[in-house]
Order: C-alpha cells, then sequence, then structure tokens
C-alpha cells in the first residue's frame, strides 16, 4: 500500500525560509515511473500546483512561485522536500505531497493527508 | 486567477443526474482530471484522462469533454457526494499544471 506523508515545522515566521518533507512508502521514488509534487490549498481556498519532482531531478514549477521555490529528492531515504523562500502571511495554507502519474494524460492519483503550515510572527 | 474555470456552488436531489463543468483553453489540447475533496480530507481523485475512474470509485462518476469544457458527471447522486470537486489541467504552456477555483456540491 503506497502512503505519502508530509512533515514539516508547523509555524514559520515571516521572511524566513519553509521546510517540508514528504516520506513515501510502498514504492521507490528512484523507480522512475513517477513524478512526486507539492500542492497547497490556503484555508477555505482552492487549490494550487507547486511543483513537481523527478528522481533524476528534472523539476517543474508553477511560474508565480518559481523565483521561491526548490524542490530535492533523498531516495536513500525514500524522500522528497521543498523549500519555499521569503514566506509572507499569504504562503499559509496546508500543503499537501501527491504521487504524479504521467501515463498519458498526467494526474495526481495519491495525496499526503497534507500539513498545515502558518506563517506567523 | 485560475485558467481554469468552475461553477461555485451546485445543488442535486438525492438521486438525481448533475454534471460539474470546468472551461478553459488549454482543455482543447489535454485532458482534465477531477478530484474531490471533502471538510478536512485530502483531495481524492476521481476521474482522470478524460473519462477513467480509479479502483474503488463508484461507476456513478464519470467524465466527458468537448472544446474547452470538461465535465463530471454523477449520475443518482448519493448524500456522500456532498463535497467539493475540483478539476485540473495542464495550461496553455503545457509544462505547467493549474487547478479550477472548484465547486462545491450540495446533495438535496
Amino acid at each position: 500500500q503506497v502512503q505519502l506523508q508530509e512533515s514539516g515545522p508547523g509555524l514559520v515566521k515571516p521572511s524566513q525560509t519553509l521546510s517540508l518533507t514528504c516520506t513515501v512508502s510502498g514504492v521507490s521514488i528512484s523507480s522512475g515511473d513517477y513524478y512526486w509534487s507539492w500542492i497547497r490549498q490556503p484555508p477555505g481556498k482552492g487549490l494550487e500546483w507547486i511543483g513537481y519532482i523527478h528522481y533524476s531531478g528534472s523539476t517543474y514549477y508553477n511560474p508565480s512561485l518559481k523565483s521561491r521555490v526548490t524542490t530535492s529528492v533523498d531516495t536513500s531515504k525514500n524522500q522528497f522536500s521543498l523549500k519555499l523562500s521569503s514566506v509572507t502571511a499569504a504562503d499559509t495554507a496546508v500543503y499537501y505531497c501527491a504521487r504524479t502519474t504521467p501515463h498519458g494524460s498526467w494526474y495526481f492519483d495519491l495525496w499526503g493527508r497534507g500539513t498545515l503550515l502558518t506563517v506567523s510572527s | 486567477s485560475s485558467e481554469l474555470t468552475q461553477d461555485p456552488i451546485v445543488s442535486v436531489a438525492l438521486g438525481q443526474t448533475v454534471k460539474i463543468t470546468c472551461q478553459g483553453d488549454s482543455l482543447r489540447d489535454y485532458y482534465a482530471s477531477w478530484y474531490q475533496q471533502k471538510p478536512g480530507l485530502a483531495p481524492l481523485l476521481v476521474i482522470y484522462a478524460k473519462n477513467n475512474r480509479p479502483s474503488g470509485i463508484p461507476g456513478r462518476f464519470s467524465g466527458s469533454g468537448s472544446g474547452n469544457t470538461a465535465s463530471l458527471t454523477i449520475t443518482g447522486a448519493q448524500a456522500e457526494d456532498e463535497a467539493d470537486y475540483f478539476c485540473n489541467s495542464r495550461d496553455t504552456s503545457g509544462f505547467h499544471w493549474v487547478f479550477g477555483g472548484g465547486t462545491r456540491l450540495t446533495v438535496l
């Protein structure tokens, strides 16, 4: 059974860098069959795709966030991570990691439960 | 602003059929996927590649599309289908992904 689990600090101060990790179980990230995405949802609002990474290092990011986003993969721990710099209150959201299947039409077929990240001083 | 447009609120009587739509220029070139989200839970994929259901998704969920519009149809809506529904597809560049603003479905 494939599972994804996000982990993070919960609270970050404005202007700092948030760091989140997604631990994957049940499938190896380095199998290469999937891409691994980050998606967020501000409280009471819709979903926003942040970006994705492949174990090979290939990445694509939302143009609106690209200048502040970095993602990485740790195949030894079967994890992938997100860093978002210079955060503001607008970055307060539930952050989800999701498996992205690139067969035919791409889609997010498995999601973590999400972790709430609040930006506040 | 989202490149995919959804009606914010849709309602359906219990047991009836409802269609939730998603409009955007990128849908002329790329299939949509659909996600169901209930309060406090992560989104759940219900339709991918226009009209494919993941294992475990009831057969009353189906997808379709024509031109710049993708649709999610629930045939015989149940009380447990009350949720927010989001469409997703590539944007017009083809390199990034966008979500619709979401439709809140109420089952009366």
